[in-house]
């Protein structure tokens, strides 16, 4: 099972919104509602942002929402701030009980 | 307040074998699903295996590249899960989380367990 393609990097400044993509297939991504986003600043443990394409689970700030096209679901962060500087991966169900991640983003606040 | 600890990472020769723990608490572990997901240094996050709960059969699913080497269990009396890994190989170097697994995402990810396969 391939990974998910994410951009390497992706930049805004303070205020601004960026949005990041997660392009998969009709096998995972665009075949099921069960994509997911996780945000990782350097030495800690991954932590869910957005959960079913567009759930915030609660605590996540609504600066960040999902959404999904075809085979394509996106993160974006809106009202930038400093703290969001972090990596951020897309995972998607890709059926037969397999789940596949992006590769991940690194999100630069200038 | 839901946690899960990983433990036993360590440095192992290739070939070699260790089981890593997560132990859960703040929830009710018996109904729930759980993954092991890897991070190899400087690298992106890779689903390894997945286990269901004993309500929900209890099967168990791997990742290609772990597949017959790797075991994901589970001890409900003790809330704690389990990776069992053999025929370990330098590309097994990784951090391990074990992560609550519900509705397609992982919900809470514990702090990791560092596996070092060198020689």
């Amino acid at each position: 099972q391939s990974a998910l393609t994410q951009p390497p990097s992706a930049s805004g400044s303070p205020g601004q919104s960026v949005t990041i993509s997660c392009t998969g297939t009709s096998s995972d991504v665009g075949g099921y509602n069960y994509v997911s986003w996780y945000q990782q600043h350097p030495g800690k443990a991954p932590k869910l942002m957005i959960s079913e394409v567009s759930k915030r689970p609660s605590g996540v700030p609504d600066r960040f929402s999902g959404s999904k096209s075809g085979n394509t679901a996106s993160l974006t962060v809106s009202g930038l701030q400093a703290e969001d500087e972090a990596d951020y991966y897309c995972s998607s169900y890709a059926g037969s009980n397999i789940l596949v991640f992006g590769g991940g983003t690194k999100l630069t606040v200038l | 307040e839901v946690q899960v600890v990983e433990s036993g990472g360590d440095l192992v020769e290739p070939g070699g074998s260790l089981r890593l723990s997560c132990a859960a608490s703040g929830f009710t572990f018996t109904n729930a699903w759980m993954n092991w997901v890897r991070q190899a240094p400087g690298k992106g996050l890779e689903w390894v295996a997945r286990i269901k709960s004993k309500t929900d059969g209890g099967t168990t699913d791997y990742a290609a590249p772990v597949k017959g080497r790797f075991i994901i269990s589970r001890d409900d009396s003790r809330n704690t899960l389990y990776l069992q890994m053999n025929s370990l190989k330098t590309e097994d170097t990784a951090v391990y989380y074990c992560a609550l697994y519900s509705y397609g995402a992982n919900t809470y990810w514990g702090q990791g367990s560092l596996v070092i396969v060198s020689s």
